[in-house]
């Protein structure tokens, strides 16, 4: 089974430039999540959907941030301008979302991140 | 969301039984227990999940007591390859509403 796929695997830019991830969750997915993960520190949800519909956005910083999931299959996760701080790694991650409470259908998967470095 | 609380580090030799223990004071009727694990550079993995008793499967095990308010990650007979952050996650599960909140997690390290 192919697992969530994420692009670009590293990027520098300077501060005031624009960047954008892209990532591919598993196949018949329905939720999909971006994180932010610091390093020393654990992810920080910055955005879920459900299908092509935001369910939690409290903690994307909106004013620089934006994401979208056309159709409900793959995203991208802009960031413009960045700032130093937005130094961190990128972690996109999709899950069954569905109802029934069952292993399977909970369990994430996480991609391999995409590491941004600001400078 | 309940918050978690897990130790900072652990160390533990090759060969060694590991308890990991989360407190969860606040969970919630319909929160579930969930154990990820993350090596460097790259993305977490989930480990095992649970609501109460004891779950086990082929790389570990979960003890949640009656009251819910902790529960202990264990994994037996731990090698190098086992060093990795460990993050103890509490929430709903359910379809769109299941939550994955990250606390700051727990460092352990496998010495020979």
């Amino acid at each position: 089974e192919a697992g969530v796929a994420q692009s670009p695997r590293y990027k520098i830019i300077e501060k005031r430039q624009s960047v954008a991830f892209w990532c591919n969750p598993i196949s018949g997915h329905a939720t999909l999540y971006w994180y932010q993960q610091i390093l020393g520190q654990g992810p920080k949800l910055l955005i879920q959907f459900q299908n092509n519909g935001v369910v939690d956005d409290s903690q994307l910083p909106k004013d620089r941030f934006s994401a979208e999931r056309l159709k409900g299959v793959d995203s991208t996760l802009k960031i413009q301008p960045a700032k130093l701080e937005d130094s961190a790694v990128y972690l996109c991650a999709s899950s069954p979302g569905k109802w029934e409470i069952k292993r399977e259908n909970t369990e994430a998967f996480f991609g391999q991140g995409t590491r941004l470095t600001v400078v | 969301l309940a918050k978690t609380t897990q130790p900072i580090s652990m160390d533990s030799y090759e060969g060694q039984e590991v308890n990991i223990t989360c407190s969860h004071n606040n969970i919630a009727t319909n929160d579930y227990i969930t154990w990820y694990q993350q090596f460097p550079s790259q993305g977490p993995r989930f480990i095992i999940q649970g609501y109460k008793t004891k779950v086990t499967n082929e790389v570990a095990s979960l003890f949640i007591p009656a009251d819910r308010k902790s529960s202990t990650l264990s994994l037996p007979r731990v090698s190098l390859s086992d060093t990795a952050v460990y993050y103890c996650l509490v929430g709903p599960i359910s379809g769109s509403a299941r939550q994955l909140t990250f606390g700051s997690g727990t460092q352990l390290t496998v010495l020979p």
